[in-house]
């Protein structure tokens, strides 16, 4: 049973542009929320969270919003560059779990 | 500070053997999670070690299983293998059990099973 969900399996974008990437969840108890950065041979590299008390948080060219009420979060990475090129995962954990709850990954081109 | 590192970084099986995979966690941290990373899926738990014990596990039969070592590093072993179990196998370290939001990976073992 998948409890987050990545809808868009792929995404291109210009160089410059915004990049809106997307994600859903199904369970009500999860009180954090990353996004992993992973390019092929390596692994999954934290970029950014969210606790589920906030609604918004940023980091430099990366903002990650969450709306509780839809279950819903997106990252957005503005000016996106040729080398946010990656796929990108959107994970979930409970205050008291131990396992992240990944989604199927976005495939993010930027294009020069 | 030592990232997250695993070893081997390939590794070709046939079905039915037995295979065990390494991970030495980040300097500091007393907790490993394993993950499996199928083809166009994403990454899917496993199970946690912390302290030397298993402190949870994912949907995964028991022929696959784990151990951490005093140094907090960890061994995945996974018995009788299947088709099926060709993936990626990452391991992330946190600080400790109660901080697993905080999770950092590995680059993974490419694990193809013939």
């Amino acid at each position: 049973d998948q409890q987050v969900k990545q809808n868009s399996p792929s995404l291109s974008v210009q160089e410059g542009r915004i990049s809106i990437l997307n994600c859903d969840y199904t369970n009500s108890m999860f009180d954090y929320f990353l996004w992993y950065k992973k390019y092929p041979a390596e692994g999954p590299t934290f970029l950014i969270s969210i606790s589920s008390i906030k609604d918004k948080n940023e980091d430099g060219r990366f903002t990650v919003f969450l709306n509780k009420s839809a279950k819903h979060l997106s990252l957005h990475i503005v000016p996106s560059q040729p080398g946010d090129s990656a796929v990108y995962f959107c994970a979930a954990i409970s205050n008291s779990g131990y396992a992240l709850n990944f989604g199927k990954g976005t495939s993010l081109l930027v294009t020069p | 500070e030592t990232g997250v590192t695993q070893s081997p970084t390939h590794l070709i099986k046939t079905r039915g053997q037995q295979v065990t995979l390494r991970c030495s966690s980040q300097s500091g941290h007393n907790t490993v999670s394993w993950y499996q990373q199928a083809l166009g899926q994403g990454p899917q738990f496993i199970f946690q070690y912390y302290r030397e014990e298993e402190n949870g596990r994912g949907n995964f039969p028991p022929r696959f299983s784990g151990l951490q070592f005093p140094n907090y590093s960890s061994e995945l072993n996974v018995n009788a293998l299947e088709l099926d179990d060709s993936a990626l196998y990452l391991c992330a370290s946190s600080l400790e059990r109660w901080r697993s939001y905080e999770q950092y990976f590995g680059p993974g073992t490419r694990l193809t099973v013939t």
